[in-house]
């Protein structure tokens, strides 16, 4: 089975960077995927990461380690739209995706 | 760029009916469509894979009689939630797969929230 965990909460400051981690257990891993979700709505892509290292997309980046089953999304300059919820997820070689637990960011001026 | 509409958007139906539920890939060919179903303050939880012209593949605990899924065409995937209950009620989502993850090749609809009383 698939097993992605996340905090469920982080609060952080209009402005500054926040960190959300993501450890996995699967079998078949392709890939690491970041999604954001608000309340009601569809997730939306943010990042992926197929091999070990970050990528970077604006103010998003994620990270990936292969070796120990572990990634991160990095939001900078938070604004207070970013509040929402963040999902990772796992490509298997199925091409199925499998989210993790979900954290739930707000944003505070 | 992919386009994946879901139709309704919320629906409420009495206990013991029937909901169906349209997944349409709009500018492209899906042959494979994601059904997940969504509790409220939780993750989404993959409940089948439809590949179109042949039967879906459920996850482990989802009852394929309940939830019949039919892909017929390369731009259409359903769900049925057959006699449906009130622990049915849930935001369901469907997603398309159309190209390289990395590409954000997972496109979703925009869910369904389905309410059972």
């Amino acid at each position: 089975g698939q097993s992605l965990e996340q905090p469920s909460e982080v609060t952080a400051v209009e402005g500054a960077i926040v960190q959300i981690n993501c450890t996995y257990q699967t079998s078949g891993f392709y890939g690491l995927s970041w999604y954001q979700q608000h309340d009601g709505g569809a997730p939306t892509f943010l990042s992926y990461n197929a091999l070990d290292g970050l990528e970077e997309t604006g103010r998003f980046s994620s990270f990936l380690s292969r070796s120990d089953s572990y990634g991160y999304l990095l939001l900078q300059e938070l604004q207070m739209k970013d509040s929402a919820s963040y999902f990772c997820a796992v490509t298997t070689g199925a091409n199925n995706l499998f989210f993790g637990t979900g954290t739930r960011l707000t944003v505070i001026p | 760029g992919a386009v994946v509409s879901q139709h309704p958007s919320w629906v409420i139906c009495k206990s013991g009916t029937s909901v169906k539920i349209e997944c349409r890939s709009l500018d492209f060919q899906a042959t494979t469509m994601f059904w997940y179903r969504q509790f409220p303050k939780q993750s989404l939880m993959l409940m089948a894979t439809s590949n179109e012209g042949s039967k879906a593949t459920y996850e482990q605990g989802v009852e394929k009689d309940k939830f019949l899924i039919n892909h017929a065409s390369l731009t259409l995937s359903t769900l049925t939630v057959t006699s449906a209950h009130p622990e049915d009620s849930s935001f369901y989502i469907c997603s398309a797969f159309r190209t390289a993850p990395y590409s954000g090749g997972y496109t979703f609809g925009s869910g369904t929230r389905l309410t059972v009383v």
